[in-house]
């Protein structure tokens, strides 16, 4: 139980144009999911908190125009690279907190890479 | 505020060699810790977790962390590694219970058991 999948698991696209990552919870209802960015050989950097049916919480210094996040089910929530430049390509990790819980566990994709020429 | 240091960035051992991968944590609060390893170009992988209770946890694997209060850490041990152990490992906090539910990871560190 409890997997979480992402889609596309890697892209390659041109400069300038955009690109939607989707983030699904397949066996469990998520109140929250959290996207994630990991440069190579670097952590994890927790980009925004995205809460079912209400606009995402972003961190400091992410640009919410840049990166839209939608959370419009309970088991879907999809990024969305406006405008993306080759400084966007990255790993990108999408997380999900199940509904039913209380122990803070999340619940991680296996990750989409992201290659902007 | 919560921070996760991981005193160590590379650990190389031997196959079949202990190891002992550090992680300490500062909080004001009570925390959940996990630790989770990432092999290449894949997600994140849960180890462990403590939560309450018994302050050794074991996880997957073979491998088991110890929650220390005092010194605020949460180390990861493994009693003999395999060649299947090379990945990194990140060890994270998210707290208070029920509260703030993100997780602050640490920065990793590579294990590269060797033959």
């Amino acid at each position: 139980g409890a997997v979480v999948s992402q889609h596309p698991s890697w892209v390659i696209c041109k400069s300038g144009t955009s690109v939607k990552i989707e983030c699904r919870s397949l066996d469990f209802q998520a109140t929250t999911m959290f996207w994630y960015r990991q440069f190579p050989k670097k952590s994890l950097m927790l980009m925004a908190t995205s809460n079912e049916g209400s606009k995402a919480t972003y961190e400091q210094g992410v640009e919410k125009d840049k990166f839209l996040i939608n959370h419009a089910s309970l088991t879907l929530s999809t990024l969305t690279v406006t405008s993306a430049h080759p400084e966007d390509s990255s790993f990108y990790i999408c997380s999900a907190r199940p509904r039913q819980g209380g122990n803070n566990e999340q619940f991680f994709g296996p990750g989409t890479r992201l290659t902007v020429l | 505020a919560q921070s996760v240091t991981q005193l160590d960035s590379q650990v190389p051992v031997f196959e079949e060699a202990p190891v002992e991968l550090r992680c300490n944590y500062s909080s004001s609060v009570s925390v959940y810790l996990f630790w989770y390893v990432q092999y290449p170009n894949q997600g994140l992988q849960l180890l462990l977790k403590y939560l309450s209770g018994s302050t050794l946890v074991k996880g997957i694997n073979g491998f088991e962390a110890e929650f220390n209060k005092s010194q605020t850490s949460f180390h990861l041990r493994k009693p003999s590694v395999h060649i299947s152990d090379t990945a990194e490992y990140f060890c994270a906090v998210s707290g208070p219970p029920r509260g703030n539910y993100k997780l602050t990871f640490g920065k990793g560190t590579l294990l590269t058991v060797n033959p």
